[in-house]
């Protein structure tokens, strides 16, 4: 079974500008997760989607949004970016309705704003 | 509400020597529990898991960890470290309850000197 796919793996983007992240996750899986990683402030999650629907939500601001479509594959949103933006950003797949939670992680994209 | 805490940011350990990473839970009904390893510029990967069952819990790589529910802790053990063990590692909590998101600590990473 294929794991979690991202894309791009690597982005480059100017202050200002806006990006869109894409995550395919593994086959059957109904909830996608998103995480940003950064050394400063480590694994932060920012929020799930689960039947094309958002059920939860980090702290973040709205400047941060997603979306999934129908076959589970998701995207996520970062308008105005911030040089702070600059970060590991992952996606998590998993069936979504499992209470032991356990997920399945993508390789990352690497956003640096300039 | 759960939570975790990983005591120390950093551990280091010579070849060969046992690696002891620690993993303090918080949470209000039994918790299901995970240890994931990140490599440089890699998603996470999961290493081991409890859930029911047997405390002492066997993962890849000849890691282990045990399910102390009176000290709530699930340390992360292994006898003899190797260099290519040298990576970020994340333990995580889930309660089994409706948000079905597991919560990660700062995660500890492990340094192996030759």
């Amino acid at each position: 079974k294929a794991g979690v796919t991202q894309t791009p793996r690597y982005l480059i983007k100017t202050r200002g500008q806006q990006v869109t992240l894409s995550c395919s996750p593994i086959s059957g899986h109904r909830s996608v997760s998103w995480y940003q990683q950064t050394p400063g402030q480590g694994l932060q999650f920012l929020f799930e989607y689960f039947s094309e629907t958002q059920r939860n939500k980090g702290n973040f601001p709205g400047r941060f949004s997603g979306r999934q479509f129908s076959n589970s594959r998701s995207e996520m949103n970062v308008s105005t970016l911030e040089l702070g933006d600059s970060a590991l950003y992952l996606c998590a797949s998993s069936y979504g309705q499992d209470p032991i939670g356990e997920q399945y992680f993508g390789p990352g994209t690497r956003l640096t704003v300039t | 509400a759960q939570s975790v805490t990983q005591l120390g940011s950093h551990v280091s350990v010579s070849e060969g020597a046992l690696v002891l990473l620690r993993c303090n839970y918080s949470s209000s009904v039994p918790p299901y529990l995970f240890w994931y390893v990140q490599y440089p510029n890699q998603g996470l990967q999961l290493l081991l898991k409890y859930t029911t069952g047997a405390t002492l819990v066997k993962g890849i790589n000849g890691f282990e960890a045990e399910f102390k529910k009176s000290e709530t802790s699930f340390h992360l053990t292994k006898p003899s470290a190797h260099m290519s063990d040298a990576a970020e590692y994340f333990c995580a909590v889930s309660d089994g309850g409706g948000s079905y998101i597991p919560t990660f600590g700062r995660g500890t990473s492990l340094i192996v000197h030759p």
